[in-house]
């Protein structure tokens, strides 16, 4: 596997249900980042983790939880979502240091809450 | 404000023209500017960047204008080809390491 990889591709998803994104990156990035993406909006940023320690809930409702384990992973777990939570969920890694800022995406996790 | 604001919504293009998205910002804090293309079913990927200490930076089919005194920056995309068909993102970065992204530009080049 290269690059950044997401699981699963797609879900669907009572309101009551509980389950988790996984996201795992192979660049040996220290940073890395969920992001939510709706139809005709800018992508949302949503949690930040920078070796591991988060630093950054942009407003996020609590019923989205991140966890990161270590530098590599990195899972968004969700229960009691809304239907407006359906989205693309982008996770990204970087390396953050000086200079350089580029964010590597995975293909993202469909989510459909019905 | 931390908004990036971006146009068209959406680009149809004819093969062989040229494509241009443009994107206003107001903070001027602002020090990074990469453009993000992204294709059905993949995440965005970058696609060039510039920074506002130069107006243009052109890599290939593609080129960055940078106005800074105006607060905007657009892509151009020349020679345009089907394969460009693609989701393009603005974006910029602020003080806090964080990418602030425009809406996106759906691009379609009919052949």
């Amino acid at each position: 596997e290269t690059g950044v990889t997401q699981t699963p591709r797609h879900l669907v998803m009572g309101m009551t249900n509980k389950k988790s994104l996984k996201c795992e990156q192979h660049l040996g990035h220290n940073a890395m980042y969920w992001y939510k993406q709706s139809a005709k909006k800018p992508l949302e940023l949503m949690f930040v983790y920078n070796f591991k320690e988060q630093t950054e809930n942009n407003s996020v409702p609590s019923r989205f939880s991140p966890e990161c384990p270590n530098s590599s992973h990195l899972f968004l777990h969700l229960h009691t979502l809304q239907p407006e939570d359906s989205a693309l969920y982008l996770c990204a890694s970087s390396q953050v240091a000086q200079s350089s800022y580029e964010q590597y995406f995975g293909p993202g996790t469909r989510l459909t809450v019905t | 404000q931390q908004q990036v604001k971006q146009s068209p919504q959406s680009l149809i293009v004819q093969k062989g023209g040229i494509s241009i998205i443009n994107c206003a910002y107001e903070n001027t804090a602002f020090d990074y500017f990469p453009w993000y293309q992204q294709f059905p079913g993949k995440g965005p990927a970058l696609l060039i960047a510039i920074r506002p200490d130069v107006s243009e930076k052109k890599e290939g089919r593609f080129t960055i204008s940078f106005n800074k005194s105006a607060k905007q920056f657009s892509l151009h995309i020349m020679d345009s080809q089907p394969g460009d068909s693609a989701t393009y993102f603005c974006a910029a970065l602020n003080q806090g390491g964080k990418l602030i992204f425009g809406q996106g530009t759906e691009l379609s080049v009919k052949p």
